[in-house]
């Protein structure tokens, strides 16, 4: 079964770093580029960041550009998110996604992994 | 304020059809193939469309897609209780390289 699980989600206080990991299973992992995308509490989707298969290629929102980190380690099947200078409007649901053949469409979604950002 | 354009809400009777827009420009929409997701209440995004008008397997056909110039348009038809969700159309923005989303559109089934 293809599924994405996400976790590492948390409360941290603004300024505070966070990592979270997504664990993949039941596709070849190091084909498909993966993504990050957000959902601010009853608000839309925000894509975050992207990674290619490799890894050698990397994108970012400009929300986030300077203070996240996209990497993946294709040997363990999982994609990380680095978070760094957290603010309040990083508060939400972080879905990991699988990449179709380019980065978008995105086939396969975690469940999500909620980050609070609060003092 | 999102890059894509979507009307945030719209509504039909059940067996009836319904039709969500999604403006861009010609950096994504007008260059890059769109694609769909269905978000039912309290659940991960679901891919509907892909391609422009390609449907997953196990996506029923009365979901269609299809689009013109920088626009596209999400089609249901034989609308169902099940189907009230937000939707969300999406691409990539070649001036941004950046996936983008529009603002999500709720479907309601009165």
């Amino acid at each position: 079964e293809v599924q994405l699980v996400e976790s590492g989600g948390g409360l941290v206080q603004p300024g505070g770093s966070l990592r979270l990991s997504c664990a993949a299973s039941g596709f070849t992992f190091s084909s498909y580029a993966m993504s990050w995308v957000r959902q601010a509490p009853g608000k839309g989707l925000e894509w975050v960041s992207a990674i290619s298969g490799s890894g050698g290629s990397t994108y970012y929102a400009d929300s986030v550009k300077g203070r996240f980190t996209i990497s993946r380690d294709n040997s363990k099947n999982t994609l990380y998110l680095q978070m760094n200078s957290l603010r309040a409007e990083d508060t939400a649901v972080y879905y990991c996604a699988k990449g179709v053949k380019l980065v978008i469409p995105f086939d396969i979604w975690g469940q999500g992994t909620m980050v609070t950002v609060s003092s | 304020q999102s890059v894509l354009t979507q009307p945030p809400s719209v509504s039909a009777a059940p067996g009836q059809k319904v039709t969500i827009s999604c403006s861009g420009s010609s950096s994504n929409i007008g260059n890059n193939y769109v694609s769909w997701y269905q978000q039912l209440p309290g659940t991960a995004p679901k891919l509907l469309i892909y391609d422009n008008n390609k449907r997953p397997s196990g996506i029923p056909d009365r979901f269609s897609g299809s689009k013109s110039g920088t626009s596209a348009t999400l089609g249901i038809t034989g609308l169902q209780t099940g189907d009230e969700a937000d939707y969300y159309c999406g691409t990539w923005d070649s001036s941004l390289s950046a996936a983008v989303f529009g603002g999500g559109t709720k479907l309601t089934v009165l």
